[in-house]
């Protein structure tokens, strides 16, 4: 099971750029690294899912090294409402097929 | 609209009640979850299920059972809950059975446990 690790909480302004890292240590061959954002009382909602080097969508980017064992969303000029938490998730190949890690993720905060 | 459905999306029940709490998805997902938030703990899988008649536990299964008899549907049964279940409770559905396709979560219920 990749089992991840993430930034407990990261602050910001509003119009900065925002990078929140992942590491995923035990990640295997086959697994695609996924981004969901979740505001309070809300269900997570997927962001952005990558398996190497960089992905780029209309809300986030995510760049993935060459030995995948971390990863890293980025924000673009972050507002108010991107006020969230966001999870990095770690699925589980092999024996542990089907089982999800999401972890605590990062409570990001963006100021006026 | 593709979407999954969980109900009641509020319940404040008592002590050693039994209770169910429904999940359903419209997309034909073979890989159905849910997960518990806390405080602090983030989201935690409770149980899974990769196809019809096949579900295994999460990280935190203890005090639930669930079943899939059909496709859409995987209830979570609370036999006799206790108040250290009360907690937010996602239901999510993906096409993949892996993990590796995007999941969709549900609005969630809140569960209040006297």
């Amino acid at each position: 099971l990749a089992k991840t690790t993430q930034p407990i909480s990261m602050d910001s302004y509003e119009g900065q750029e925002v990078n929140i890292t992942c590491s995923h240590n035990n990640i295997a061959t086959n697994d695609y690294i996924t981004w969901y954002q979740q505001f309070p009382s809300q269900g997570p909602r997927f962001i952005i899912q990558g398996y190497k080097t960089k992905v780029t969508n209309e809300v986030a980017s995510l760049f993935i090294p060459a030995d995948r064992k971390s990863s890293t969303l980025s924000l673009p000029r972050v507002s108010l409402s991107d006020t969230a938490v966001y999870y990095c998730l770690g699925p589980g190949g092999g024996s542990t097929l089907g089982r999800l890690y999401f972890g605590r993720g990062t409570q990001l905060t963006v100021w006026p | 609209e593709a979407q999954v459905t969980q109900n009641p999306r509020y319940l404040i029940t008592v002590t050693g009640k039994k209770l169910t709490v429904t999940c359903s998805q419209n997309m034909n997902h073979e890989y159905m979850s849910w997960y518990r938030q806390d405080p602090g703990l983030g989201l935690r899988q409770i149980y899974y299920s990769m196809n019809v008649e096949v579900t295994d536990k999460g990280d935190v299964p203890e005090g639930y059972k669930v079943s899939r008899k059909e496709k859409r549907n995987f209830p979570l049964i609370l036999e006799s809950p206790s108040p250290n279940q009360t907690s937010l409770y996602f239901c999510a559905s993906s096409s993949d059975r892996s993990g590796n396709q995007p999941q969709h979560f549900g609005d969630g219920t809140r569960l209040s446990i006297l």
